[in-house]
């Protein structure tokens, strides 16, 4: 059964970029959506975005102009990049292989 | 965006006792492919969401008969025909068809 864990710092500054990565285990990356998705805390779970394999990517529109989702198939792993951060991006963010399997979650909070 | 509404936000259920969740969509689910792409999770406390239900009333790997969902088009429900103490966290539905994917407000179930 495919595995996720996603990995990067708990702790960003406003204006700053968040950079997570997803690192996959029990299966190959190369098939299947690989997805972000986040959940502030104490709230619901908003949709970041998804990549396929070949590179191919979709984004949530509310997220759209400061997101980048990336994937290196030689290590198993896909990434994410939140650019310009403020306080409102504070979120335990999941990786998975929507909609079946998902990572345990990471917490990153932006404060300076 | 789709939005999915819930309700009830919060559940209190005797165990042994039925439960049952609504989740209305703005849009139909129904692709053309003929599968409709509603999703059913449960996050329990300090956990990422797993997967119950997919395409309506399919129940995922190891998920107890107890659960089963049910609908179409833009009006679901999952039902738990007898609640038991591991069933206690926040439910959600999720739609899948329409970019970007989006989830329900999640409704709470705590035990009596």
């Amino acid at each position: 059964q495919v595995q996720l864990q996603e990995s990067g710092p708990g702790l960003v500054k406003p204006s700053e970029t968040l950079s997570l990565t997803c690192s996959v285990s029990g299966g190959s990356i190369s098939s299947y959506f690989w997805s972000w998705i986040r959940q502030p805390p104490g709230k619901g779970l908003e949709w970041i975005g998804y990549i396929y394999y070949s590179g191919s990517t979709n984004y949530n529109p509310s997220l759209k102009s400061r997101v980048t989702i990336s994937v290196d198939t030689s290590k198993n792993q896909f990434s994410l990049k939140v650019r310009s951060v403020t306080a409102a991006d504070t979120a335990v963010y999941y990786c998975a292989r929507a909609p079946t399997e998902w990572g345990q979650g990471t917490l990153v909070t932006v404060s300076s | 965006d789709i939005v999915m509404t819930q309700t009830p936000l919060s559940l209190s259920v005797t165990p042994g006792q039925p439960a049952s969740i609504s989740c209305k969509s703005s849009q139909s689910l129904l692709h053309s492919d003929g599968k409709t792409y509603l999703y059913w999770y449960l996050q329990r406390p300090g956990q990422s969401p797993q997967l119950l239900i997919y395409e309506v009333s399919s129940r995922f790997s190891g998920v107890p008969d107890r659960f089963s969902g049910s609908g179409s088009g833009t009006d679901f429900t999952l039902k738990i025909s007898r609640v038991e103490a591991e069933d206690v966290g926040v439910y959600y539905c999720m739609q899948g068809i329409h970019l970007p994917n989006t989830f329900g407000q999640g409704t709470k179930l705590e035990i009596k």
